[in-house]
């Protein structure tokens, strides 16, 4: 059982140009959220979805985009990145109903330069 | 809106010592309260949860919390800490419709 898998763990790109964060679960969670987690300030929410085809803005949504083509997957695109996108993102997954905290995956860390 | 708050951003303690970390929150309804824990270099990780019932929730590696609903808070504890401890932890919580709010992490660190 392999949770949540988050693709790529590192990755270095240079101001302006984009990329994707992959992240895909197994488990048939119908909620999944990107958060980025930076130094003092805990994780914070990027967008989510509740279901395939759904998805919505979190607290810092700003130049990021996402899709939820299918239960399994969710990625995260950054459109013209910036040194300020400079964090640890996570992909997490929870059920929908049941009071069920996020399973997490294991990160990517991205440094815009 | 959903906020969390960590009394301390750092905690150093010796091996064998108490511990207790602090979490409060603001939200008026119903609440599901998480605490994660987050290893050097790792993901986060559930420690435990409380969604109904009885106050006190006892969770994985010998922690336990305790919700109290006039206080607004949901206070992490272990009575013994290991050096395996050391680690961030995070408090977050939920409210009916709401999404996840993590509190900003509170280190803690276990000197051997």
């Amino acid at each position: 059982n392999a949770g949540v898998t988050q693709t790529p763990k590192f990755q270095v790109l240079k101001t302006g140009q984009s990329m994707t964060l992959q992240c895909a679960q197994d488990m048939n969670h119908e909620y999944m959220s990107w958060y980025r987690q930076d130094p003092g300030m805990g994780l914070r929410l990027i967008h989510y979805s509740v279901g395939a085809g759904i998805t919505d803005q979190g607290e810092v949504p700003n130049g990021y985009n996402v899709s939820r083509s299918t239960t399994e997957d969710f990625p995260l695109r950054l459109l013209s990145a910036a040194p300020s996108q400079t964090s640890v993102y996570f992909c997490a997954s929870r059920p929908g109903t049941g009071g069920y905290g996020y399973t997490f995956g294991s990160g990517t860390r991205l440094t815009v330069v | 809106a959903q906020s969390v708050s960590q009394h301390n951003h750092h905690v150093i303690l010796s091996e064998a010592a108490s511990l207790e970390l602090g979490c409060n929150y603001s939200y008026g309804g119903t609440v599901n309260l998480f605490w994660y824990v987050q290893y050097p270099g790792q993901h986060l990780q559930l420690l435990l949860k409380y969604f109904s019932g009885d106050p006190l929730v006892k969770g994985i590696k010998g922690f336990e919390a305790e919700f109290i609903k006039s206080k607004f808070s949901f206070n992490l504890r272990k009575p013994s800490v290991q050096w395996s401890d050391t680690a961030e932890y995070f408090c977050a919580v939920k409210g009916y419709g709401q999404n996840f709010v993590f509190g900003p992490g509170t280190r803690l660190s276990v000197l051997p």
